[in-house]
This record gives C-alpha cells, sequence and structure tokens, in this order.
C-alpha cells in the first residue's frame, strides 16, 4: 500500500465549477498535512498547510480527519488559471523523518471555458 | 530576496558519465532536501542535509548516488556513471529549521529542478 494515495484523475471541469480531492495516507504517525499544485514541468508550490480543525483560505478548504487517516481539498468557483496537478503531502513525525515530505500521486485538474 | 537555485536546468549526459546538480539554498536556509521526480511518476525523497552533515539519507539509492551540502557553497547532488533509469527531474527544497519537530510548521520552498537526460 502507498504511503499516501490520491485519485489521479483527470478531472475535467467547467470554469465556476466546484470540485473536490480526495487523499488517504497510510501511517497514521503523520503529523504535518499539505496540499501543494505543481503545473507542468514546474516544481511544487505550497497551496496550503492542512489543520485538525480544518481551513480556508479563498475558494480553496482543506479537511483533515485523523481517524480516518483522510485528507480533502475543496475549489469553489474554479478558475482557469486551477488548472494542474494537486499534492497530497504528509510529514511523519519526528525521529529521522524531520521535514521528509511524502508526496501523493498527484490529482491533475483541467479547468475548461 | 532570491529564491532556491538550481543549475543546471537541463542536463544531458551519454551512459556511464557523471552528473552533477547544484542546489543554492534561500538566504538564511540551513536545511537542504532532494527529491526525484521520475517521468510520470510522484515526488520522492532522496536526502536532507545540514551544513556539512547528512542528516537522513534513507531515499538515496545504495549505489552511485552521493551528496553533500558543504560549509561554503551549494549543495551538490552526484550521480556516478548514469544510467538511462536515473533520467528524472531532480528538485532542491530548502528550509530555515526542519519541518517536522516543532510545534510550527517551516514550508520547504521548492527550487526549479533540473531535467536530467541519460542517452
Amino acid at each position: 500500500r502507498k504511503e499516501v494515495e490520491q485519485d489521479p484523475g483527470p478531472f475535467n471541469v467547467p470554469e465556476g465549477a466546484t470540485v473536490a480531492f480526495n487523499c488517504t495516507y497510510s501511517n497514521s504517525a503523520s503529523q504535518s498535512f499539505f496540499w501543494y499544485r505543481q503545473d507542468c514541468r514546474k516544481e511544487p508550490k505550497l497551496l496550503m498547510s492542512v489543520y485538525s480543525s480544518g481551513n480556508e483560505d479563498g475558494r480553496f478548504t482543506a479537511q483533515l480527519n485523523r481517524a480516518s487517516q483522510y485528507i480533502s481539498l475543496l475549489i469553489r468557483d474554479s478558475k482557469l488559471s486551477d488548472s494542474a496537478t494537486y499534492l497530497c503531502v504528509v510529514i511523519l513525525a519526528g525521529g529521522t523523518s524531520y521535514g521528509k515530505l511524502t508526496f501523493g500521486q498527484g490529482t491533475i485538474l483541467t479547468v475548461h471555458p | 530576496n532570491a529564491g532556491v537555485m538550481q543549475n543546471p536546468r537541463h542536463l544531458v549526459r551519454r551512459r556511464g558519465q557523471e552528473a552533477r546538480l547544484r542546489c543554492s539554498p534561500m538566504k538564511g536556509h540551513s536545511h537542504v532536501y532532494w527529491y526525484r521526480q521520475l517521468p510520470e511518476e510522484g515526488l520522492k525523497f532522496m536526502v536532507y542535509l545540514q551544513k556539512e552533515n547528512i542528516i537522513d539519507e534513507s531515499g538515496m539509492p545504495k549505489e552511485r548516488f552521493s551528496a553533500e551540502f558543504p560549509k561554503e557553497g551549494p549543495s551538490i547532488l552526484r550521480i556516478q556513471q548514469v544510467v538511462r533509469g536515473d533520467s528524472a527531474a531532480y528538485f532542491c527544497a530548502s528550509s530555515p529549521i526542519s519541518s517536522g519537530g516543532l510545534q510550527y510548521q517551516e514550508t520547504q520552498y521548492f527550487g526549479p529542478g533540473t531535467r536530467l537526460l541519460v542517452l
């Protein structure tokens, strides 16, 4: 079983749509959670951290369910510029894990006019 | 404030040659991480370094790969005797302190990557 699993998609949605991505992680000791986005042939960029209480940043809402080991990202009012690969990322707690980011495969989103 | 810099951006090598990839972290950052992204795959952790120390190299292949982060100068990822399977994008990230061990999270900032092609 992969440490971080995502539905690879692709998701093709029209502008203005709401789209949700899901992610599960296998290690219950995972400590920190993030969503990154990666544009084609570019580096990953942090979209938002994910907190236990859930958090929102403009059109983006992230949720964490530790009991189910499940993370989600909701994008409202999709824009053409949201087209990218969305990466679910976790960090294990302590020990030698330090800042080692563990990435999911990524979910491809295409927003069309 | 310049971001993480990597060079070269593109590198072509023939099988058996050596590849040297460089990463200059953001100013004030003393922690460097290397990740590899194989074609059609996700990013995989390779190694975590602080100045003059390798902290975690659990993701590094046992042979042909080495990394360093000297007191002065950039971090270097070195691949000896490259093979076609080494063709990938290699990303470096830096942070001011470890992202895993504190109450607050320190973001890792990624460089633009080096795309290695082995012929």
